[in-house]
């Protein structure tokens, strides 16, 4: 299996702009996770799905940020508009016990 | 969920054991304790994950006191590949996992 796939790896953009992150969990998870890490905050789990379905999204921090699993095969993230502080790495996680699989994350700087 | 406090970092060299304890006062009945490795530019990797006692792979080992208000992560004979930032974090099974700040572990020649 080639892990979790995360698209695009890096992305620059400006302020006002929409961005949307892709994720591509491993085959036969049922659990999708979404988080985002920064020197400040550190990892921060922001929604999780399970079976497609938002399970918990109290870590969005607001309205500006949108998740969507229309499959069990794709999830995507999007933020609009983004805003220079939204500038961080955001991975992708899934798992089907208690390990969670990680992407390689996407490196997002909002300009 | 529960709190957990580790040291921000350690230092070590080539071929030592390094313990890295994990504060975990509050840890309810149904909790157990998980140890995530990242690497700089990677997402975290599961290590290990325990309840109580002792718990072995071939990466690490796991203590757990029998009050289970700690937890002791074990890397035998590190190398250099080793240095990385290790989180604890303890949670039932609703998949909430709480990343604290980790231990910066730099392992040196």
């Amino acid at each position: 299996d080639a892990g979790v796939i995360q698209s695009p790896r890096h992305e620059v953009t400006e302020m006002g702009q929409e961005v949307t992150l892709r994720c591509k969990p491993i085959s036969g998870h049922d659990y999708l996770f979404w988080y985002r890490q920064t020197m400040m905050r550190g990892l921060e789990l922001l929604i999780y799905f399970n079976n497609n379905v938002p399970i918990d999204d109290s870590g969005m921090p607001e309205d500006r940020f949108s998740a969507k699993m229309p499959n069990a095969s794709f999830s995507t993230l999007k933020i609009q508009p983004s805003e220079p502080r939204d500038s961080a790495v955001y991975f992708c996680a899934s798992s089907l016990l208690d390990e969670q699989f990680f992407g390689p994350g996407t490196r997002l700087t909002v300009l | 969920l529960a709190k957990t406090t580790q040291p921000i970092s350690m230092d070590s060299y080539e071929g030592q054991e390094v313990n890295i304890t994990c504060s975990h006062n509050n840890i309810a009945t149904n909790d157990y304790i998980t140890w995530y490795q990242q690497f700089p530019s990677q997402g975290p990797r599961f290590i290990i994950q325990g309840y109580k006692t002792k718990v072995t792979n071939e990466v690490a080992s796991l203590f757990i006191p029998a009050d289970r208000k700690s937890s002791t992560l074990s890397l035998p004979r590190v190398s250099l590949s080793d240095t990385a930032v290790y989180y604890c974090l303890v949670g039932s099974n609703d998949y909430k996992l709480s990343f604290g700040a980790g231990t910066t572990v730099t392992v040196r020649a």
